[in-house]
């Protein structure tokens, strides 16, 4: 089984600011992983995805991650936040093969400041 | 392109009372999916469609709700009857297929209350 731990339900920055939000995940094999972005009252869109290739991902309005095997991570970075950025984000993790279905984690609230 | 459609946006009832949510996936999207979304939560799978077989239902609580995607194309989630705990945005979501590595497109979502 695969199970994503975001760290932190609210993370909130200043804008022009970095921003940082972390995924851990647990897989028994290499996993792929996922960033999706829920704004409020909307669905999830997808930020990004990992399937094996480059292990820094490049992702939609100026977002990346890493992923980074030996840490069990995929954290998700902008390097200045903007106040548009503020929404919910969701890392997920799903594994090669077959038909699995993502799981997602809780969820991490970014809060921009002005 | 027209994204994944849901109604209604929003949807009050008394508890006992029945209730369905309709969903028209991205055209070309053989993979439906419905997921449930508690409040501070991720969405976790209900159900999964493929064309117009149901496959990995098996968090679907089945006495009391119901889906069908008849042909294959729109689908619905019927609760009967409705409990308090019901209360959540129920999200539709399509790919193009089943693969893992997927995207997958969301719609809005309905959110229910129950009282």
């Amino acid at each position: 089984a695969q199970s994503v731990t975001q760290l932190g339900s609210h993370v909130s920055v200043s804008e022009g600011a970095l921003v940082l939000l972390r995924c851990n995940y647990s897989s028994s094999v290499p996993p792929y992983l996922f960033w999706y972005v829920q704004y409020p009252n909307q669905g999830l869109q997808l930020l990004l995805k990992y399937t094996s290739a480059a292990t820094l991902v490049k992702g939609i309005n100026g977002f990346e991650a890493e992923f980074k095997k030996s840490e069990t991570s995929f954290h998700l970075t902008k390097p200045s936040a903007h106040m548009s950025d503020a929404a919910e984000y969701f890392c997920a993790v799903s594994r090669p093969g077959g038909s699995y279905i993502p799981t997602f984690g809780r969820g991490t609230s970014l809060i921009v400041h002005p | 392109e027209a994204g994944v459609v849901q109604s209604p946006r929003y949807k009050i009832i008394e508890k006992k009372q029945p209730v369905a949510f309709w969903c028209n996936p991205i055209s070309g999207h053989n993979t439906l999916y419905w997921y449930l979304q508690n409040l501070g939560q991720g969405p976790e799978l209900l159900i999964r469609y493929e064309n117009e077989e149901a496959v990995d239902d098996s968090q679907l609580p089945k006495d009391r709700f119901s889906a069908e995607r008849l042909k294959g194309v729109d689908s619905t989630l019927k609760i009967q009857p409705a409990e308090l705990g019901d209360s959540a945005v129920y999200l539709c979501a399509s790919s193009l297929g089943v693969a893992s590595q997927e995207t997958q497109y969301f719609g809005p979502g309905t959110r229910l209350l129950v009282l």
